[in-house]
């Protein structure tokens, strides 16, 4: 079975700190892809990224990067000098080569930045 | 290109009470979805179609009927309402369904059951 876990339920950092948020998958297939959303308070989901199983290069974008790591099966996201507009829900979520008909989601972590 | 759609975005029902919830996309994707969101819990699958006349069983069917008889349309029916039914629904398409394709998403609709 497939399994997303952010174990981080809300975090709160005040502007301009860097946060990680982190995400672990469990999964048996070889091949499978890995995508970070953002919820806003208006509600709607926003992909981020998607990262598939063979690519670990790290990805960076403007103040946002994501670090793959197989070994430890984990994708975690850092958002640096944040600011208030990253305050949203942010969800990690998987969707794999045999079960590709189902994006599976973590719980999301709340983040909350203060000006 | 409007994307994914979504109506209503808003509806009261009491127990007992049946609606469909409707999702039509432009885009002319072959996967559509039905996601439920609650509180502490992300999303979890309800039905998903992966082609016109074909639709399968997510994580949490029970209490809801999919069909898909074109390809730009995927309403989900809820045919008869309970209090554990109040959530927040996404429907969500994309262009074939393989783990590649993101997904993308319609603006949501919040029901409440009383």
């Amino acid at each position: 079975a497939q399994k997303v876990t952010q174990a981080q339920t809300e975090i709160s950092v005040v502007e301009k700190e860097d946060v990680t948020l982190d995400c672990v998958y469990e999964t048996r297939d070889t091949t499978y892809y890995l995508f970070w959303y953002k919820q806003p308070p208006s509600g709607e989901l926003v992909f981020l990224i998607r990262r598939n199983s063979f690519d670990e290069q790290n990805e960076i974008s403007g103040r946002y990067s994501w670090n793959f790591q197989k070994s430890t099966s984990s994708f975690n996201f850092t958002i640096t000098a944040s600011q208030v507009v990253d305050s949203a829900v942010y969800f990690c979520a998987l969707r794999g080569g045999s079960g590709a008909q189902k994006l599976v989601f973590g719980q999301g972590t709340r983040l909350t930045i203060n000006p | 290109n409007a994307g994914v759609t979504q109506t209503p975005k808003f509806q009261v029902l009491k127990t007992g009470q049946s609606m469909t919830l409707q999702c039509a996309q432009d885009m002319n994707h072959e996967y559509m979805s039905w996601y439920r969101q609650d509180p502490g819990m992300g999303l979890r699958l309800i039905h998903y179609s992966v082609g016109a006349g074909i639709t399968d069983q997510g994580e949490v069917p029970n209490g809801y009927n999919v069909s898909r008889s074109t390809t730009e349309d995927f309403p989900l029916r809820l045919l008869s309402a309970a209090p554990s039914q109040t959530s927040v629904y996404f429907c969500a398409s994309s262009l074939r369904s393989s783990g590649a394709n993101v997904l993308t998403f319609g603006a949501g609709s919040r029901l409440t059951v009383l």
